[in-house]
This record gives structure tokens, sequence and C-alpha cells, in this order.
């Protein structure tokens, strides 16, 4: 079974700052099978990126995935207001897990 | 659109059993898996389980087996999450989600809130 560890637990920003958020997996995760989901109060998780390095429909170019192996990152270049939220990345193999997730709040 | 409609909030006792419903339009059901997700109260996702509606084949987490039940009826195209023995653990959000041919989950259902409680 793959652990995904999230860090920071949360990260403190200002609008227009740039988010780094980390994950790392307790083995090798195929680059293809790394998801990251955008979550905000009251509803449902979004999908970001896929394939580690895909951005899904309609979202933004702030948002970049990059990563291989055991580490991988997802950067917002600019911090929007509608920014602010909680993130978790995936890997969806033959078993699929999520991170706990990285808070990003209003500093 | 695709969308993904869950049935509503339950209140259940321990030991109940809860059945949630989550109907799909605007794709072909039987094209996707379908997935599961539990969301506790302030707390990460959990993935529960998956089935593939062209079979009714499924996979389950080891945290739920033996206690969750995920079908498919392809006639109404909507997927069921059947879960057991409830405990006040298991009091949380839970999720419906599409499985894309990549794997990835999109998209979502609007989640469905049940409470364990006596």
């Amino acid at each position: 079974e793959i652990v995904l560890t999230q860090s920071p637990g949360t990260l403190s920003l200002s609008p227009g700052e740039r988010a780094t958020l980390s994950c790392r997996a307790s083995q090798s995760v195929s680059s293809s099978y790394l998801a990251w989901y955008q979550q905000k109060p009251g509803q449902a998780p979004r999908l970001l990126i896929y394939g580690a390095s895909s951005r899904a429909t309609g979202i933004p170019d702030r948002f970049s995935g990059s990563g291989s192996g055991t580490d991988f990152t997802l950067t917002i270049s600019r911090l929007e207001p509608e920014d602010f939220a909680v993130y978790y990345c995936q890997q969806y193999g033959s078993s699929p897990a999520f991170g706990g997730g990285t808070k990003v709040e209003i500093k | 659109e695709v969308q993904l409609v869950q049935s509503g909030a339950e209140v259940k006792k321990p030991g109940a059993t809860v059945k949630i419903s989550c109907k799909v339009s605007g794709y072909t059901f039987t094209d996707y898996y379908m997935h599961w997700v539990q969301q506790a109260p302030g707390k990460g996702l959990e993935w529960m389980g998956l089935v593939d509606p062209e079979d009714g084949e499924t996979i389950y987490a080891e945290k739920f087996q033996g206690r969750v039940t995920i079908t498919a009826d392809t006639s109404t195209d909507t997927a069921y999450m059947e879960l057991s023995s409830l405990r006040s653990e298991d009091t949380a959000v839970y999720y419906c989600a599409t499985g894309s041919l990549g794997g990835w989950f999109d998209p979502w259902g609007q989640g469905t809130l049940v409470t364990v409680s006596s």
C-alpha cells in the first residue's frame, strides 16, 4: 500500500504570492497515476492536475504540477482569492490513496 | 453535461445499515468505474472501493472490506454504496466519483452526509 504524505499541513500566504505544495510517496508512483484536487468548504473535491503535470479542463494555467518517482509538487504561481482551499494529492493505481491534505490559508 | 447526483442526508443508529445512491447522467454509465470516498468531519479523503458497472465487479479497500457493498444498476444508471454495522466513526460525507479511463477521479457527486448517532 502506497502512503502519501503532504507538506506542509498549512500554508499561510497572501494573495499574489506563490504557493508550493509537496506530496511524498512511500514508494515510487508512476507519474501517470498522480493527481491533485482542490476542495473548498462544503464542496466536493475538484480535479486540478492528472498524470502529475496535466491540467484538467478549465483549470487556470497558474496551477502546475511536477515531479516523479516519490516526490511531487503542486505550484500555484500567483494566489487568487478563490485559491484558498485544501489541496489533496492522490495516486490512482490499483488501490487509490489520498494524501492528508495541505490547507492554503490567507495570511 | 456530466452529472453525478447523490441521495440526501441520512441519520442512522449504531449497528444499522445505510445505502446511498449516485445517479449518473451525461455519459455512458458502463464506460467508467465508479468510486466511493469517505470524508469524516474535518478530516481527509479515504478511498472505500469501486464498481465496474459493465460487469458489476468490485474492489474494496481493506479498511472497509466486509462492511461495504458497492453495486451498479445499469437500468437506471445509478451506483449504490451500502455500509453496514454503522458506528459513530462512520459519521462522514460520502462521495461518489467517476474513475476516468486514465484512472483519476472526475467528476464527483455533491456528497451525502451520514450521521450515526444513538
